[in-house]
């Protein structure tokens, strides 16, 4: 089946940093979204993108639409304390969205 | 509009025992997805409507799990005789057509002793 591998796994930031993820797949989507999700919550839509190369930012969020449809990535700017969750990619074909494995941002010690 | 609303936001049962989430969309979406979510996983999809008929099912949703939505609203997801393994977050989220845009509920968190 489908598979998204998601990297890194988890990272420590320091306000102020700017961080990237990235997210690949064996198989071609044709819509590529990222979501944040907060411990006891539901993931809540950051970014989505419809076209292969699509660039879209949202605030100091910035994701990329690989020109393959095979990957994507987010950067996230000028690191917050509020920005510490876990993110998940998520491509979308068929009618359902299948999610990566999530990357956990944590604030460093 | 208040989102996605899943009810309970936790259940706790005993193994063998049957339970039921119920989910309500968004009012304008006419799909609906279940997917389930597993400590340190992304969530895994289950199954999904379009308004009342459901059009796909996961290999995941064995015989013991059933899901309804009779009227085209909110839906209901039936596991059977559960079991441990099926201790899990149970979300919901829902869209207006194939935009994949899906806003997800706050989840039901299954816990079988």
């Amino acid at each position: 089946g489908q598979q998204l591998n998601q990297s890194p796994q988890s990272m420590f930031i320091q306000e102020g940093e700017d961080v990237s993820m990235n997210c690949t797949s064996s198989s071609i989507f044709n819509t590529w979204l990222w979501y944040k999700q907060d411990p006891g919550e539901g993931p809540v839509l950051l970014i989505a993108l419809y076209k292969a190369g699509e660039l879209t930012s949202n605030g100091r969020l910035t994701a990329q639409f690989g020109i393959t449809r095979k990957d994507s990535f987010l950067n996230i700017s000028a690191s917050i304390p509020s920005d510490v969750g876990i993110y998940f990619c998520a491509g979308g074909s068929q009618g359902n969205l299948i999610f990566g494995k999530g990357t956990k941002l944590s604030v460093k010690p | 509009d208040t989102g996605v609303s899943q009810d309970p936001r936790h259940k706790i049962t005993k193994r063998g025992q049957n339970v039921t989430f119920r989910c309500d969309p968004i009012s304008e979406h006419n799909r609906l997805y279940w997917y389930r979510q597993t400590l340190g996983q992304g969530p895994e999809f289950l199954t999904y409507f379009q308004n009342e008929a459901q059009l796909e099912k996961s290999r995941l949703l064995s015989d013991r799990f059933s899901a309804e939505r009779p009227k085209g609203s909110f839906s209901t997801l039936e596991i059977q005789r559960t079991e441990q393994g099926d201790s899990a977050m149970y979300l919901c989220a829902s869209s207006w057509q194939e935009n994949y845009g899906y806003t997800f509920g706050s989840g039901t968190r299954l816990t079988v002793v």
